[in-house]
């Protein structure tokens, strides 16, 4: 069965550092997402994205957040200056374009850690 | 904007047993969809079973059933015969109906922890 994957599953950094998230969505599929989880917290939509561009974003996704689908198989999260509070699980996921379907399978995560 | 709430943070069940886990959500749309998500200790979000609001009929998944009371904006998630691997965190999550170009975020509940008692 196809699989969202993520790397790396888990991320350290230094505050003040970039960091570059990455996400394989399933093949076929042309909705991406971006959200993430602080601990022990409820997960948080961050961005969505579709045709090449941003469709929707949250307070959150500022101008240190940025999204890239770099080619025709990866889809990437950039935090460019990691502040300690962007520790968290941040999830990609993807959605077919069937309109029919409206389920966003998402990836395994990866863990941020920034210190 | 749509909230969504679970108000048990923690549930526990004997192995075998039946469990019900509660989530209410608060929205002025009328097309809408609903998702209960596992999450397990790998931190993983799992899909568990998704509910279309124009549909009366209750979702069903093997084991994993939900109560779709769209009048009164609840939507609980009961497990039957509950097993070990059941044990994880179960957020309910809302999606608007309106396939709209930028409108298509979930918005999660807190959470409710599941612990199966062998």
């Amino acid at each position: 069965e196809p699989e969202v994957t993520q790397t790396p599953s888990h991320q350290v950094t230094q505050m003040g550092q970039e960091v570059i998230l990455r996400c394989v969505p399933i093949s076929n599929h042309l909705y991406f997402y971006w959200y993430r989880q602080i601990l022990g917290q409820k997960v948080e939509f961050l961005v969505s994205f579709y045709n090449n561009e941003i469709s929707e974003k949250s307070e959150i996704f500022d101008d240190q957040f940025s999204v890239e689908r770099p080619d025709g198989s990866n889809f990437t999260l950039k935090i460019r200056s990691t502040k300690l509070e962007d520790s968290a699980m941040y999830f990609c996921a993807s959605r077919s374009p069937t309109p029919s379907t409206d389920t966003q399978y998402f990836g395994p995560g990866t863990r941020l850690t920034v210190l | 904007a749509q909230t969504v709430t679970q108000s048990q943070p923690e549930m526990s069940v004997q192995e075998a047993e039946t469990v019900t886990l509660s989530c209410t959500y608060d929205t002025s749309e009328s097309d809408y969809y609903l998702f209960w998500y596992k999450q397990p200790p790998s931190r993983q979000m799992i899909l568990v079973i998704r509910q279309e609001a124009y549909k009366q009929q209750n979702a069903t998944e093997n084991r994993f059933s939900v109560n779709f009371q769209k009048a009164a904006k609840s939507f609980s998630l009961k497990i039957s015969d509950s097993q070990l691997g059941d044990a994880a965190m179960y957020f309910c999550a809302y999606r608007s109906g309106q396939v709209n170009f930028g409108n298509e975020k979930l918005t999660f509940g807190t959470g409710t922890r599941l612990t199966i008692i062998p």
